[in-house]
């Protein structure tokens, strides 16, 4: 049973256009969602997270929007550049607000290429 | 470089073999966790030590399976002779702020 969903393998799209990576998760208990990039050979890299409180958080280039109700999340990158290319995956986990173990449960992830 | 270090980064062995990986966590991080990611697959938790006693381990982690952190610091994870099916990518990651995994390079085990 596969908790947090990420439907699509892959996604191409032209440097300078926005990529958008989706996920979405079935365990109402998840309360906080991360992404996370990796190159081949690395380990995953912290990008960018948000809390069940809110429904939006930006960094830079990289915003995530997180739709409760829809138990769907996603993360735009606005403008893509070719060194974004990776796999990214979605992960969450329960407890946010204490006494949480901090386990977290990824997606498969998503093959973005950005095409120069 | 003061991240998640991991050692070896790869390991071939053959089937039967017992194998043994070290995790250096970031030294102000008292959580660490052990990951296993195989092929399209995302990371899967496998055990979690806060300080020296761990805490939790998933149902993935066979009775071939042990992992410790004898002084709360580095960790080790062993696997008892080893299938093919143990072949996979094992992360290690320690737990930062604002409640952030950070993860090492990954040890690739290739089991022959």
């Amino acid at each position: 049973d596969q908790q947090v969903k990420q439907n699509s393998p892959s996604l191409s799209v032209q440097e300078g256009r926005i990529s958008i990576l989706n996920c979405d998760y079935t365990n109402s208990m998840f309360d906080y969602f991360l992404w996370y990039k990796k190159y081949p050979a690395e380990g995953p890299t912290f990008l960018i997270s948000i809390s069940s409180i809110k429904d939006k958080n930006e960094d830079g280039r990289f915003t995530v929007f997180l739709n409760k109700s829809a138990k769907h999340l996603s993360l735009h990158i606005v403008p893509s550049q070719p060194g974004d290319s990776a796999v990214y995956f979605c992960a969450a986990s329960v407890g946010y607000s204490g006494g949480s173990n901090y386990k977290l449960t990824f997606g498969k992830g998503t093959l973005l290429t950005v095409n120069p | 470089d003061t991240g998640v270090s991991q050692d070896p980064r790869h390991k071939i062995t053959k089937r039967g073999q017992n194998v043994t990986f070290r995790c250096d966590p970031i030294s102000e991080h008292n959580r660490l966790y052990w990951y296993r990611q195989t092929l399209g697959q995302g990371p899967e938790f496998l055990t979690y030590f806060q300080n020296e006693a761990q805490l939790e381990k998933s149902r993935l982690l066979s009775d071939r399976f042990s992992a410790e952190r004898p002084k709360g610091s580095f960790s080790t994870l062993e696997i008892q002779r080893t299938e093919q099916g143990d072949s996979a990518m094992y992360l290690c990651a320690s737990k930062g702020s604002p409640d952030v995994l950070f993860f090492g390079p990954g040890t690739r085990l290739t089991v022959l």
